[in-house]
C-alpha cells in the first residue's frame, strides 16, 4: 500500500492559482493514472481529473478550461493546478491513485488524508 | 449539484444491516458495471469498499455488500459495528465520455 501525501499553500487569493503536489512514498508512480478529488465544506467529493504517469490526462468537464495535472516521474510526484480560483474552489483537496479493475473502470484504492484549501483575500 | 443521488443519513444499530442507496440515470449507474463505494471517517484517507458494483477488495469485510437495480446502486452493511460509523460515498463512471461522478455521500450512524 502506497501512501500519498498532498502539499501546497493552504490560503489562495481570488483569481490566483491553486497548486498543489502528491508525493508518493513506498511504490512507484510508474505504470499508474493519479487522481485528485475534492470535497467542498459541509458537501460531497467531485472529481478533478487524473494523469498517467505518460501523461496523458482526463478531466471533469466542468473544470477542463482551468485545470491541468502533471507528472513528474523523477520526484514521484504528480501536481494539480487550478487556474482563475473563487470562493467556490475552496475544499479538501485528496490525491489518490487510480486502479482500473477487471472491466478496466477507474477506481481510488490509495488516498491522501487531504489538504485544506481556502480561496480568500 | 451531485450526479448521483444519496440519502443524506442513514442510521442503524449495532449487529443491524443497513442500506444505503445511490440513484443515477441510464447514462452511468443504468448502463455500466462500474459503480464503487467508499468509506469515509472525517479526518483520515478515504477506503474503498466495493468495485465494479459488488467486488470487494482484499481485506474489505464481507459485511460490505453492493448491488444494483436499475439505476440504483445499493451498498449494504451487515452486522453493523461502531467503527462503520462514517460517511460513504458511491461513484460512478461512464466510459462513453470518461467521466467520473460522485454522490452528495450518506452519513453512517451507528446508534
Amino acid at each position: 500500500q502506497v501512501q500519498l501525501q498532498e502539499s501546497g499553500p493552504g490560503l489562495v487569493k481570488p483569481s490566483e492559482t491553486l497548486s498543489l503536489t502528491c508525493t508518493i512514498s513506498g511504490g512507484s508512480i510508474s505504470n499508474y493514472f493519479w487522481s485528485w478529488i475534492r470535497q467542498p465544506p459541509g458537501k460531497g467529493l467531485e472529481w478533478i481529473g487524473y494523469v498517467s504517469y505518460a501523461g496523458i490526462t482526463n478531466y471533469n468537464p466542468s473544470l477542463t478550461s482551468r485545470v491541468t495535472i502533471s507528472v513528474d516521474t523523477s520526484k514521484n510526484q504528480f501536481s494539480l493546478s487550478l487556474s482563475s480560483v473563487t470562493a467556490a474552489d475552496t475544499a479538501v483537496y485528496y490525491c489518490a491513485r487510480v486502479w482500473f479493475g477487471d472491466l478496466f473502470a477507474p477506481n481510488f484504492d490509495d488516498w491522501g488524508r487531504g489538504t485544506l484549501v481556502t480561496v480568500s483575500s | 449539484q451531485s450526479a448521483l443521488t444519496q440519502p443524506a443519513s442513514v442510521s442503524g444499530s449495532p449487529g443491524q444491516s443497513i442500506t444505503i442507496s445511490c440513484t443515477g440515470t441510464t447514462s452511468n449507474v443504468g448502463s455500466y458495471d462500474f459503480v464503487s463505494w467508499y468509506q469515509h471517517h472525517p479526518g483520515e484517507a478515504p477506503k474503498l469498499m466495493i468495485y465494479e458494483g459488488y467486488k470487494r477488495p482484499s481485506g474489505v469485510s464481507n459485511r460490505f455488500s453492493g448491488s444494483k437495480s436499475g439505476n440504483t446502486a445499493s451498498l449494504t452493511i451487515s452486522g453493523l459495528q461502531a467503527d462503520d460509523e462514517a460517511d460513504y460515498y458511491c461513484c460512478s463512471y461512464a466510459d462513453s465520455n470518461n467521466y467520473v461522478a460522485f454522490g452528495g455521500g450518506t452519513k453512517l450512524t451507528v446508534l
